[in-house]
């Protein structure tokens, strides 16, 4: 069965520096996703893409953040000048089709920022 | 925006035992439901869904309802059994862009 792939797993990284995390989504998927969950919360939706560019975004996706596809397959989540409160889970998702459809989550990123 | 509320924020049940977890939603345009399972550590997968067309959905031991006047949906767990024990979430999209709104999350716990 087809799946959503990150990485990293685990990313440790130092308050401060930039982290880039990769997701490849499902192939024949068209919209993509970030997600957040911080430890024991609820999963917070970040940004959707669709046609190469961000499609909606959250309050949460400030200036700090980007998304790219930079190829046919890979998308990538960076968060520049990481802070502590970014230690969280991060989920890549896809969606064949967007709107009323299954997202499909990657196994996610935890990222630890200290 | 939209606003999801769950309820309650944890569950015990006896094995065997029904549990029913309840969300409500401001956004009168959501017009899609899933619901989540989340194991620990693990990532979400999609359990049940219902479209605003429909007021009822089963799947085995899993059933969802919505009410669409009091803006209400909940999750119908029957037959629990230990494996079920994890953190369930509802969530309400609208629009094309599947903008998704999760609740609070619901950790149940089935106890043998």
């Amino acid at each position: 069965e087809p799946e959503v792939t990150q990485t990293p797993s685990h990313q440790v990284t130092q308050m401060g520096q930039e982290v880039i995390l990769r997701c490849v989504p499902i192939s024949n998927h068209l919209y993509f996703y970030w997600y957040r969950q911080i430890l024991g919360q609820k999963v917070e939706f970040l940004v959707s893409f669709y046609n190469n560019e961000i499609s909606e975004k959250s309050e949460i996706f400030d200036d700090q953040f980007s998304v790219e596809r930079p190829d046919g397959s890979n998308f990538t989540l960076k968060i520049r000048s990481t802070k502590l409160e970014d230690s969280a889970m991060y989920f890549c998702a896809s969606t064949w089709t967007g709107g009323n459809t299954e997202a499909f989550f990657g196994q996610g990123t935890r990222l630890t920022v200290v | 925006g939209e606003n999801v509320e769950q309820h309650p924020s944890t569950l015990s049940v006896q094995e065997g035992d029904s549990a029913v977890i309840k969300c409500t939603y401001s956004d009168s345009a959501s017009n899609y439901f899933p619901w989540y399972k989340q194991e620990l550590g693990k990532r979400p997968q999609l359990i049940i869904d219902i479209r605003s067309n429909v007021g009822e959905k089963k799947d085995q031991r899993i059933a969802v309802t919505l009410n669409k006047t009091a803006k209400h949906f909940s999750l119908h767990i029957t037959e629990t059994q230990p494996e079920d024990s994890a953190v369930y979430f509802c969530a309400a999209i609208s629009g094309g862009y599947q903008k998704v709104t999760f609740g609070t999350g619901t950790k149940l716990q089935v106890i043998p």
